[in-house]
């Protein structure tokens, strides 16, 4: 039963325009989310989160949106950069009963074209 | 600067054999988890553990074990090594009842089952 959906494997961007990345949750419990960047051979990093109190987080180029009543959310990623090609994993938790214990979605293959 | 590490980069074994994977941490980080990441599935939770000695099922622990003997050292045993269990494996730790989002992971074991 997979909870946390990231329904397209692969997604190609120019240089300079906007990335989207959308993620799907079924586990209504889940109240933190959390987008990590993964290199080749290099373990994931963290790159942004978001509480369910909140609809939107910002960090420089990068903003994620929190739709609770659709239970999806998105990473958006302006402009968007070479080095910014990655996979990208959604994760969620349930802060009150997970602790920091993370669901990972499937992971979406980010390539920004030059 | 937090660093994860783990005892190999690459690491090919045979079919039936006995496998540790060694994770350490150096900031005293209460919290560890083990991974598997394969293509198409994301990261999948394997064991974790809240302390020493300590450890809890995750989502496919089926075939592995763990030990926890020390607070900076995280083991994952393969008891008989089958091919299934080729994969890219990946040690996390974070500080308990703290941010969600200070997972930190170490560059991962690229196993290989022949």
């Amino acid at each position: 039963d997979q909870q946390v959906k990231q329904n397209s494997p692969s997604l190609s961007v120019q240089e300079g325009r906007i990335s989207i990345l959308n993620c799907d949750y079924t586990n209504s419990m889940f109240d933190y989310f959390l987008w990590y960047k993964k290199y080749p051979a290099e373990g994931p990093t963290f790159l942004i989160s978001i509480s369910s109190i909140k609809d939107k987080n910002e960090d420089g180029r990068f903003t994620v949106f929190l739709n609770k009543s659709a239970k999806h959310l998105s990473l958006h990623i302006v402009p968007s950069q070479p080095g910014d090609s990655a996979v990208y994993f959604c994760a969620a938790t349930s802060t009150r009963t997970s602790g920091s214990r993370l669901t990972f979605g499937e992971g979406t293959q980010l390539t920004v074209n030059p | 600067d937090v660093k994860v590490t783990q005892s190999s980069r690459y690491l090919v074994k045979r079919t039936g054999e006995k496998v540790f994977l060694e994770c350490v941490q150096d900031m005293d980080h209460e919290n560890m988890f083990w991974y598997r990441q394969d293509p198409g599935l994301g990261l999948r939770l394997i064991y974790f553990s809240y302390d020493v000695k300590m450890k809890e099922k995750g989502d496919i622990p089926e075939g592995y074990s763990v030990s926890r003997e020390k607070k900076e050292r995280f083991s994952l045993i393969l008891e008989s090594a089958s091919t299934n269990q080729t994969s890219m494996y990946l040690c996390a730790s974070t500080p308990v009842f703290l941010r969600t989002d200070t997972q930190y992971f170490g560059p991962g074991t690229r196993l290989t089952v022949l």
